[in-house]
């Protein structure tokens, strides 16, 4: 089974300038994360979907960020315009339903992104 | 709220000897948690989880997690460390029902030869 895919895997911008992630999540797997990862912390939830519907963007920093999950399948996160504290690892995550909370997150290897 | 803590930003154990990864949490009722491993530039790969069925919970790479209520803790162990363990390992909660999956911050596991 293939796991969650990512791209791209780094990506070094300057501040002000725009970027884009894309996520694949695990075929079947209705719900989708997208998880901020700074240097030396635990990854912290912007938004989480299920199916093409937003269940839960409370952590999104709205007027830099958006995201989308067009058709329930792929996702794509995207910044604009980034500032040097947008630098860390954007990890996207996968689930079969989020219903009871016992669902397993399968996570992406993630993009690591560096404003200068 | 659920909180995750992590006793430990970084912790150092000899090849062969006992890892003992700490995670306390906070909450009214109970919770789900979980343990990941992060191995460099990967994303987190599930160790096990507790779902309420049992309270000690055996996981992936010979790892073990007791879930203790009067302790509020789920500390992660293996009895004797290689290697191949070196990586960052998070604990994470969430409620029964709760959509949001909220993370502790992480202990880097060092093995030394």
């Amino acid at each position: 089974e293939a796991g969650v895919a990512q791209s791209p895997r780094y990506k070094i911008i300057e501040k002000r300038q725009s970027v884009a992630f894309w996520c694949n999540p695990i075929s079947g797997h209705a719900t989708l994360y997208w998880y901020q990862q700074i240097l030396g912390q635990g990854p912290k939830l912007l938004i989480q979907f299920q199916n093409n519907g937003v269940v839960d963007d409370s952590q999104l920093p709205k007027d830099r960020f958006s995201a989308e999950r067009l058709k329930g399948v792929d996702s794509t996160l995207k910044i604009q315009p980034a500032k040097l504290e947008d630098s860390a690892v954007y990890l996207c995550a996968s689930s079969l339903v989020a219903l009871s909370g016992q669902e397993t997150q399968y996570f992406g290897p993630g993009t690591r992104l560096l404003v200068l | 709220a659920q909180s995750v803590t992590q006793l430990g930003s970084h912790v150092s154990v000899s090849e062969g000897a006992l890892v003992l990864l700490r995670c306390n949490y906070s909450s009214s009722v109970p919770p789900y948690l979980f343990w990941y491993v992060q191995y460099p530039n990967q994303g987190l790969q599930l160790l096990l989880k507790y779902t309420s069925a049992a309270t000690l919970v055996k996981g992936i790479n010979g790892f073990e997690a007791e879930f203790k209520k009067s302790e509020t803790s789920f500390h992660l162990t293996k009895p004797s460390a290689h290697m191949s363990d070196a990586a960052e390992y998070f604990c994470a909660g969430k409620h029964q029902g709760a959509q949001k999956l909220v993370f502790g911050q992480g202990t880097r596991l060092t093995i030394n030869p």
